[in-house]
């Protein structure tokens, strides 16, 4: 079993939707959570940041801890095409390295 | 744009050779990471430079390895390249030593083996 689980998709959605983007891990140690989101030929670029459980918003995403169930969630609200893109989920534990999800690749259809 | 900046975009080469990828950290960040990501391995920990000094070690193969300099920015060399070794390369930069805060990733250098 992997550390870090997600679908890789494609997801295909339509403008406007709500989109949830999901993450399991198997290591209770994690405790920094983050969303990097990556366009094709670019560098990830992080999204959203946060640390042990709870919900952490930031204009239409919101990002979810679960560590009872070791699972994280993204929601992106009102999607639009520009969020097109590949989602990587990312996390770690404290002093350790940040161990990657292979991503999960998003569409918006307008 | 992160801040973060590679040098070269795309490289190309035949087996057996060596190249040399380049990164120039954030203003302010201390802290260099390098990542490999390919199709079949996702996103994948090389090594952490902080402060010009060896942080952490990942899935570095021994054909690999980087430095970084006073000025702070950071070199990653591979030699004997295989066909394998193709993949795209990223620099990440934090402010911090410390592991789990938040790294900002540069363009990434795409590197092609023939």
């Amino acid at each position: 079993q992997k550390e870090v689980e997600q679908d890789p998709g494609p997801l295909s959605v339509p403008e406007g939707a709500i989109v949830s983007l999901n993450c399991t891990y198997s290591n209770s140690a994690f405790q920094y959570f983050m969303w990097y989101r990556q366009y094709s030929r670019k560098g990830p670029e992080l999204l959203m940041y946060t640390y042990s459980s709870g919900n952490k918003e930031d204009g239409r995403f919101t990002a979810q801890v679960d560590k009872s169930s070791k699972y994280i969630s993204l929601f992106i609200r009102d999607s639009q095409p520009s969020d097109s893109a590949t989602y990587l989920c990312a996390m770690s534990a404290q002093y350790d390295k940040v161990i990657f999800g292979p991503g999960t690749s998003l569409s918006v259809i307008p | 744009d992160s801040g973060v900046t590679q040098t070269p975009k795309h490289l190309i080469t035949a087996t057996g050779q060596r190249v040399t990828l380049r990164c120039s950290p954030r203003s302010g960040d201390l802290s260099v990471y390098w990542y490999q990501q390919s199709l079949d391995q996702g996103l994948q920990f090389l090594i952490q430079y902080y402060n010009g000094e060896e942080r952490a070690k990942g899935n570095i193969l021994e054909r690999f390895s980087a430095q970084q300099f006073p000025d702070l920015h950071s070199e990653l060399n591979l030699s004997s390249l295989e066909l394998g070794d193709s993949a795209l390369y990223f620099c990440a930069s934090s402010a911090t030593g410390v592991r789990g805060q938040p790294q900002h990733f540069g363009d990434g250098t795409r590197l092609s083996i023939l």
